[in-house]
């Protein structure tokens, strides 16, 4: 059974640091491709980053430049460091992971999510 | 940029539903669509506009290629009130559309 769980969210002042955990069980994520999606509060989805099995990483324009992806094979595990945190990227937080069904041999959607962690900018 | 609507309806348990989503250019067969309850993560419906993820019921159905894709329920059911999103995952960003929320009539 797949798991994810996600932590590390919390109130943070604007301008501050945070880094988001992804803990993944029952898949391996250098072996798949793994990304982050938001949502603020009573908005829609918002994608927001995502890294390869290659390892290449891509970023929404929105946070280029702020947030970096990473991933920590030994550990099984996918981080979002996020710096220069804004009052907009108040938002829960989601780890998912990118569907590559046989035969596409591309990614398609996220049929793994885990529950997301809730990250408050704000002084 | 990805597109649905309508942005909301109102529907009846057993009526049949379709939302539509277009992309700002094409996306060959790379949307995806969600279902999202209140205070839950999204779950994913159908992949690659027409293939339905393993355990999701037959009344969902996906369509279309290029610019233009609905998804359909073919006999609303009580749990199918929600919010409906779509993806592309064509290439990055992988942006998703604003959302079609469908409540009771």
């Amino acid at each position: 059974e797949v798991n994810l769980v996600e932590t590390g969210g919390g109130l943070i002042q604007p301008g501050g640091s945070l880094r988001l955990s992804c803990a993944a069980s029952g898949l391996t994520v250098s072996t798949n491709y793994m990304n982050w999606v938001r949502q603020a509060p009573g908005k829609g989805l918002e994608w927001v980053s995502v890294i390869y099995v290659g390892g290449n990483t891509y970023y929404a324009d929105s946070v280029k430049g702020r947030f970096t992806i990473s991933r920590d094979t030994s550990k099984n595990m996918v981080y979002l460091q996020m710096n220069s945190l804004r009052a907009e990227d108040t938002a829960v937080y989601f780890c998912a992971r990118m569907l590559v069904p046989p035969g596409i041999s591309h990614v398609t959607g996220n049929d793994y999510w885990g529950q997301g962690s809730l990250v408050t900018v704000s002084s | 940029q990805m597109t649905q609507s309508p942005s909301s309806l109102s529907a009846s348990v057993g009526d049949r539903v379709t939302i539509t989503c277009r992309a700002s250019q094409s996306i060959t067969t790379y949307l995806n669509w969600y279902q999202q309850q209140p205070g839950k993560a999204p779950k994913l419906l159908i992949y690659a506009a027409s293939n339905l993820q393993s355990g999701v019921p037959s009344r969902f159905s996906g369509s279309g290629s290029g610019t233009d894709f609905t998804l359909t329920i073919s006999s609303l059911q009580p749990e199918d009130f929600a919010a409906y999103y779509c993806q592309q995952s064509y290439t990055v960003p992988f942006t998703f559309g604003p959302g079609t929320k469908v409540d009771v009539k």
